[in-house]
C-alpha cells in the first residue's frame, strides 16, 4: 500500500502557484520523498525528490517539514500544460522491493484559464 | 534522452489468447517494471526485474508472467487473456541506484 495521503483533486488558476500537499507520517529515516506526475494518456514523469532539505529544479520546488511527516510540491507559475495527476511517493533510494515505486491515487490538478 | 518503448499503443485480443506485451529501454538500466492502471485503482505493480533473468512478483501478479532474457527487454505475458485484464499497461526502467524511473507511453489492452 502507498505510504502517502494526498487530496484527490485541486484547482489552480493559470499563472498562479499550485501548492500540492502530501502526508507521509510513517516515513522512515532513510526514505526519500519523490514526486511524479501523469499527464493524460502518457506515462508518469519524474518531477523532483528530497530527503529533508527543500529542493528546487526547473520544474518545481519541494518543501519538506522539519519532522518530515509532510511535504508540499510547488509549481510556481502553473500553466494549462500542468494539468495532470500528481503522485507523492516515499521510497528508499536504492534497489530491492523497498525501492520500488508504489503509487497511491494522487492529486488531480486542474489548471484553469 | 532515455527511451522506454512499448511495442503497441493499442491492442485488442480475444479471451483465452496468449498475449505478449514488449518493453525495450535504451539506457542499460538494471531494473524494469510492469504496472497496470485502472480507473479508481491507480497504478499497481505487477512484476519487476532487478537484472537479466531475475524477476520478482509485485502486488498483483496473478494471471501474468514475465521474461527478461536480455537487459534491455522486459516482456509481460498474459497466458490466457481474460476480460478483467483489460487495462492500461505501463512499463518503466531505472538504474538500481537511480533517482528517476522512466516510463513508456503505455499499452491500452482490450480483451473481448
Amino acid at each position: 500500500d502507498a505510504k502517502t495521503t494526498q487530496p484527490p483533486s485541486m484547482d489552480c488558476a493559470e499563472g498562479r502557484a499550485a501548492n500540492l500537499p502530501c502526508n507521509h507520517s510513517t516515513i522512515s529515516g532513510n526514505e526519500y520523498v519523490y514526486w511524479y506526475r501523469q499527464i493524460h494518456s502518457q506515462g508518469p514523469q519524474y518531477i523532483i525528490h528530497g530527503l529533508k532539505n527543500n529542493e528546487t529544479n526547473e520544474m518545481a520546488s519541494l518543501i519538506i517539514t522539519e519532522d518530515r511527516k509532510s511535504s508540499t510540491l510547488i509549481l510556481p507559475h502553473a500553466t494549462l500544460r500542468d494539468t495532470a495527476v500528481y503522485y507523492c511517493i516515499v521510497r528508499v533510494p536504492y534497489g530491492g522491493s523497498q525501492g520500488n515505486l508504489i503509487f497511491g491515487k494522487g492529486t488531480k490538478l486542474s489548471v484553469k484559464p | 534522452d532515455v527511451k522506454v518503448t512499448q511495442s503497441s499503443r493499442y491492442l485488442v485480443k480475444r479471451t483465452g489468447e496468449k498475449v505478449f506485451l514488449e518493453c525495450v529501454q535504451d539506457m542499460d538500466h538494471e531494473n524494469m517494471f510492469w504496472y497496470r492502471q485502472d480507473p479508481g485503482l491507480g497504478l499497481r505493480l505487477i512484476y519487476f526485474s532487478y537484472d537479466v533473468k531475475m524477476k520478482e512478483k509485485g502486488d498483483i501478479p496473478e494471471g501474468y508472467s514475465v521474461s527478461r532474457e536480455k537487459k534491455e527487454r522486459f516482456s509481460l505475458i498474459l497466458e490466457s487473456a481474460s476480460t478483467n485484464q483489460t487495462s492500461m499497461y505501463l512499463c518503466a526502467s531505472r538504474r538500481t541506484t537511480g533517482v528517476e524511473a522512466f516510463f513508456g507511453q503505455g499499452t491500452r489492452l482490450t480483451v473481448v
